[in-house]
């Protein structure tokens, strides 16, 4: 059963940061891309980061290029999303989510998806 | 970046009705489009691919179809497990982008 546990979450006064994981099982982590998206309370679904399955190709949405981070140990089939200069509209859950192929983008749909952990940035 | 645009926003009907949720595009992205199912709380689901693929293990009673800017998702006789919001996404780029959502609502 393929399963993607996501973890980190919490309050952090704005320009803090936080260290997001999701730990993935039942699956060849190391052969799909992986990414995050968020939804704000009460809001749609938004895509924020990935990265391929190698891990040499990183992606992200305007909103967080230079202040997010995304990263992989396939070693340890976990997925990381590293958030520094955090703002207030950065609060959300934070769902990881697997890749249908090891790439990402043209082709890759979002097959599995972990639970979300809720990321509160206040003051 | 391509906007996804869902019609309506929220949808009430009843038990054994059939319901249609659309998605345009705002340009085009082929098939590349997929649906997914969202209950309170919960992750989303995935519930069609490249437009009208079934993913593995659910119900046919829904159903994908389109091509190019207008999708639809259809479900054919409503069930209450199926009240949910459903967004659509498109995955022609890396970057990716849902719909608002169609909040659907017991009548």
């Amino acid at each position: 059963e393929v399963q993607l546990v996501a973890s980190g979450g919490g309050l952090v006064q704005p320009g803090g940061s936080l260290r997001l994981s999701c730990a993935a099982s039942g699956f060849a982590f190391s052969t799909y891309a992986v990414t995050w998206v968020r939804q704000a309370p009460g809001r749609g679904l938004e895509w924020v980061s990935a990265i391929t399955a190698s891990g040499i190709t990183t992606y992200y949405t305007d909103s967080v290029k230079g202040r997010f981070t995304v990263s992989r140990d396939n070693s340890k089939s976990t997925l990381y999303l590293q958030m520094n200069s955090l703002r207030v509209d950065d609060t959300a859950v934070y769902f990881c989510a697997k890749a249908s192929s090891r790439e990402f983008g043209l082709g890759s749909y979002l097959n599995y998806w972990g639970q979300g952990t809720l990321v509160t940035v206040s003051s | 970046d391509i906007q996804m645009t869902q019609s309506p926003s929220t949808l009430s009907a009843s038990v054994g009705d059939r319901v249609t949720i659309t998605c345009r595009a705002s340009q085009s992205i082929s098939s590349w489009l997929a649906w997914y199912q969202q209950k309170p709380g919960r992750a989303p689901k995935l519930l069609i691919y490249k437009a009208s693929s079934l993913e593995t293990g659910v119900p046919s009673r829904f159903s994908g179809s389109g091509s190019g800017t207008e999708f639809t998702l259809t479900i054919s006789s409503l069930q209450p497990d199926d009240f949910a919001t459903y967004y659509c996404q498109q995955y022609s780029s890396y970057f990716q982008t849902f719909g608002q959502g169609t909040k659907l609502e017991i009548k």
